[in-house]
């Protein structure tokens, strides 16, 4: 039953660290999406991909990249950490994109200090 | 104007009471729609989906207004740990939105 699963839980890092965001999952979903969400604010998308080896751009996508070399794992890269990208971060996966809901790691809690 | 707005709350209600939410979507030709509950710095859940017909499950019930182009999730006799927020979701199209969310605080 572990779902969609995301690693670190919680992170720091100094302003101009680079780091990955784990997300893996083990429902076999073709669809995965990274989301972030700042203090009382909704979801924003950052990045998707419907498939291992496609990946798409959301909503906010700069400053950020992904890959998608296998069906169970979607990891998201800082580059170059800004105190803007402070937020809690989301990983969800859904079997596709019609009609099926997407189901949501525990999130991963990131400060850039 | 945003594809899903909701009304951010919060609603203040006493255990016991029932409550609506309503939420609209703006594209008509959205086709799947849910509603999410999020606790306060946790992952968004399922709570349940919404089909065209209206759906119930247990003191929550969920109904579809395509003229009007609106969801309602509404919940009977409420109760302390139903103290949350809850997200609106419309899905067209290969896109999902997610609306910003209602706050509900039920109080003893």
């Amino acid at each position: 039953n572990a779902g969609v699963t995301q690693t670190p839980k919680f992170r720091i890092l100094k302003i101009g660290q680079s780091m990955t965001l784990q997300c893996t999952q083990d429902m076999n979903h073709n669809y995965m999406y990274w989301y972030r969400q700042d203090p009382g604010m909704g979801l924003k998308l950052i990045y998707y991909s419907v498939g291992a080896g496609i990946t798409d751009k959301g909503e906010v996508p700069n400053g950020y990249n992904v890959s998608r070399s296998t069906t169970e794992d979607f990891p998201l890269r800082l580059e170059l950490a800004a105190p803007s990208q402070t937020s809690v971060y989301f990983c969800a996966s859904s079997y596709s994109d019609r009609g099926q809901p997407q189901h949501f790691g525990d999130g991963t809690r990131l400060s850039i200090l | 104007r945003k594809e899903v707005e909701q009304d951010p709350g919060p609603f203040n209600v006493p255990e016991g009471a029932t409550v609506a939410f309503n939420c609209t979507y703006s594209n008509s030709a959205s086709q799947s729609f849910f509603w999410y509950r999020q606790d306060c710095r946790k992952e968004p859940k399922l709570l349940m989906s919404v089909y065209s017909s209206g759906n119930e499950d247990g003191r929550f019930t969920a109904q579809l207004n395509r003229a009007s182009q609106y969801i309602s999730l509404l919940i009977r006799d409420s109760k302390l740990s139903d103290s949350a927020t809850y997200l609106c979701v419309v899905s067209y199209s290969f896109k999902t939105i997610f609306g910003a969310g209602t706050r509900l605080f039920v109080k003893a």
